[in-house]
């Protein structure tokens, strides 16, 4: 199975500032991949797909980049709802796909 | 915009079985295939089972393979988990949600969860 390592595990950020988030997974999954937002209580919202596509609806400072086997997730411009926890996901050719360990962003 | 809805968790004992459910609503349901993800409390998700729009291709996690069976009801617009053999650590809540052509076959729409607890 492929594994998807999220770094860093959490992290602490105050509104405005810029924050990234990698993501590196064990083989090549071309560009297969995705990032995810989750708030607590609530199921995970599609932010990117195909590594570097937007999700309709999903705001402009969410950004992703990366090929291969390493990603980044980048918010140029935290605002207070961002404050979530953010995981990656492979969906590379047959499952299982799999999800990174999530990376929760905290207000400093 | 569809929706999804999950239903049929609760309190189960080990050993036990549980049918989950998921009512698709806003969407043509039997164009897209299906996943199950599930959640442990405090951790993070894990992709369960995968069927496809014609139920052609069923996909497992080795950790709930011969356990589970997935299947689904175009005709209902319904999808369904059925669960035997419980174990603790199959306690979690369980989203279905829709994979999506258009995004890369990324889970596009997510149900509100139904959570399942396994305990004596």
């Amino acid at each position: 199975d492929i594994q998807m390592t999220q770094s860093p595990s959490s992290l602490s950020a105050s509104v405005g500032d810029r924050v990234t988030i990698t993501c590196r997974a064990s083989q090549s999954v071309s560009i297969y991949l995705n990032w995810y937002q989750q708030k607590p209580g609530k199921a995970p919202k599609l932010l990117i797909y195909a590594a570097s596509s937007l999700q309709s609806g999903v705001p402009s400072r969410f950004s992703g980049s990366g090929s291969g086997t390493d990603f980044t997730l980048t918010i140029s411009s935290l605002h207070p709802e961002d404050f979530a926890t953010y995981y990656c996901q492979q969906n590379y050719n047959t499952p299982p796909w799999t999800f990174g360990q999530g990376t929760k962003v905290e207000i400093k | 915009e569809g929706q999804l809805e999950e239903s049929g968790g609760g309190l189960v004992q080990p050993g036990g079985s549980l049918r989950l459910s998921c009512a698709a609503s806003g969407f043509t349901f039997s164009s897209y295939s299906m996943s199950w993800v599930r959640q442990a409390p405090g951790k993070g998700l894990e992709w369960v089972s995968y069927i496809s729009g014609s139920s052609s291709t069923i996909y497992y996690a080795d950790s709930v393979k011969g356990r589970f069976t997935l299947s689904r009801d175009n005709a209902k617009n319904s999808l369904y988990l059925q669960m035997n053999s419980l174990r603790d650590e199959d306690a979690a809540v369980y989203y279905c949600a829709r994979d999506e052509a258009g995004t890369s076959w990324s889970f596009d729409i997510w149900g509100q969860g139904t959570m399942v607890t396994v305990s004596s």
